[in-house]
This record gives C-alpha cells, structure tokens and sequence, in this order.
C-alpha cells in the first residue's frame, strides 16, 4: 500500500479565506498529482509535478496553485475560496517510467472541502 | 479531450454472482490501470496492465488489455458484499513531450446484495 498522507481530511470554511491542502508522500516518487472530484463523478486533473520545481496545470482549469519545492510535498493553495470550490481534491504520486512502462499512480485519501 | 466510456455506470447485484464492466475509447492507450474507490476514501489500485492482450489476475479480479490497446475489461467473480464500491478504469495516453497523464472513466457503481 502506498504511503501517501492527505491533510485535513474535512475542511468547512467561509467564503474568502486562504486555504492550504497539504499532500505528502514517503515514497520518493518524483511524480505527483492533484484531481478533483465531485461525489459519484469522474476525476479532473488540476494540477502536476514530475519533479521538484516544476508544475504543470492540468486538463480541468482550477483558480488553485501548487508549489513543489521538496519532492515529498505538493500542497495546493486557494488564495480566495468560494464556494464553487466546494469539491474532494485527492493527491496522487507515481514513481518514474520502469521497465514496466508508465508506474500506476497512488492516492491519497483525499480532502473533502465545502466552502460556506 | 481524450475520453473513456465506462460501463455499465451502475450494478445491483446478489452475492455470488459474477460481475464485468468495460472502458473503451477511441484513441489507443499504453497503460490500463483499474482502480476501486470507497466512500470518502481516496481510489485504491486494483490491476495495472501494461501491454496489449495482456490478462492479469488479482485474487477474484480479471482485467485485460484490450489487443487494439483502445479496451479493458474487468471482471469480479463470486461477488462478496466488501465489493460495494465505485470502479474507475484510468488509462495513460502515449508520451506527449514527456507528459503522461491519467485519463479516467466516469466509474461502474457497485452494489451487493447479501
């Protein structure tokens, strides 16, 4: 099982408020990921990393930002939430290209986020 | 963007019985990747499939790799009711300037009736 640790779990906060979601991984995977998720639906890629200092947007358009600058870190930033951010957003990690081919990414628990 | 269509996109079924579900698309795939997801858990990977034609087993688990690398199937025998969940198929498009991105189904919603 993979050792990739999500925090908080639940965050309820009001319109307008800074919010940091934290992802860390033990693994040393130099690969890591941000989806979001409506409950029930697809996940949406928001946000990638293939190493440290370097961030990629995803296919899902998101007011959030992303920094990596160790590589077991990856947290995710709203500077302003609103309630469209209201949402699960799960981090994933993924060890790089082995002779398997492309490593399977691991998830986080995720963080289930309503913003008021 | 790439699409997957999953399905059936939800199950009723009694314990015992035998489940399958597909993705397919219509763009070619390097890596098929089955995940199942829990309420309020984050996806956990069941069977990661690398190469066309490929059929790997998991415990009860069956997933292929489709031979024109656009399909997966898996399948679920004697269904217990700990199988209640919500199964993704993700797949990675072929390397696009050293991008690698997971592509996912919209999920095959499992329930089990004792």
């Amino acid at each position: 099982e993979a050792d990739i640790y999500q925090t908080p779990r639940y965050l309820v906060i009001g319109t307008g408020k800074k919010i940091t979601l934290e992802c860390s991984q033990t693994m040393g995977h130099d690969k890591m990921y941000w989806y979001q998720q409506d409950p029930g639906m697809e996940l949406h890629l928001i946000h990638y990393s293939y190493g440290v200092n370097s961030t990629e947007k995803g296919d899902l358009s998101s007011e959030s930002t992303v920094s990596r600058i160790r590589t077991e870190h990856f947290p995710l930033t709203l500077e302003s939430a609103r309630p469209s951010h209201t949402s699960q957003y799960l981090c994933a990690s993924s060890d790089s290209q082995g002779l398997e081919g492309n490593q399977p990414q691991h998830f986080g628990d995720g963080t289930r986020l309503s913003i008021l | 963007g790439q699409q997957l269509n999953q399905s059936p996109q939800s199950m009723f079924i009694q314990e015992g019985e035998d489940v399958s579900m597909n993705c397919t698309s219509s763009s070619i795939f390097n890596t098929w990747l089955w995940y199942k997801q829990d309420p309020g858990e984050g996806p956990v990977l069941l069977i990661a499939l690398y190469k066309a034609g490929e059929l790997t087993s998991n415990g009860r688990l069956t997933a292929q790799f489709g031979i024109t690398r656009k399909d997966s199937f898996l399948n679920i025998s004697a269904s217990i009711p700990s199988d209640v969940g919500i199964y993704f198929c993700a797949g990675t498009l072929p390397s696009q300037g050293g991008s690698e991105k997971l592509v996912f189904g919209k999920g095959t919603k499992l329930t089990v009736n004792p």
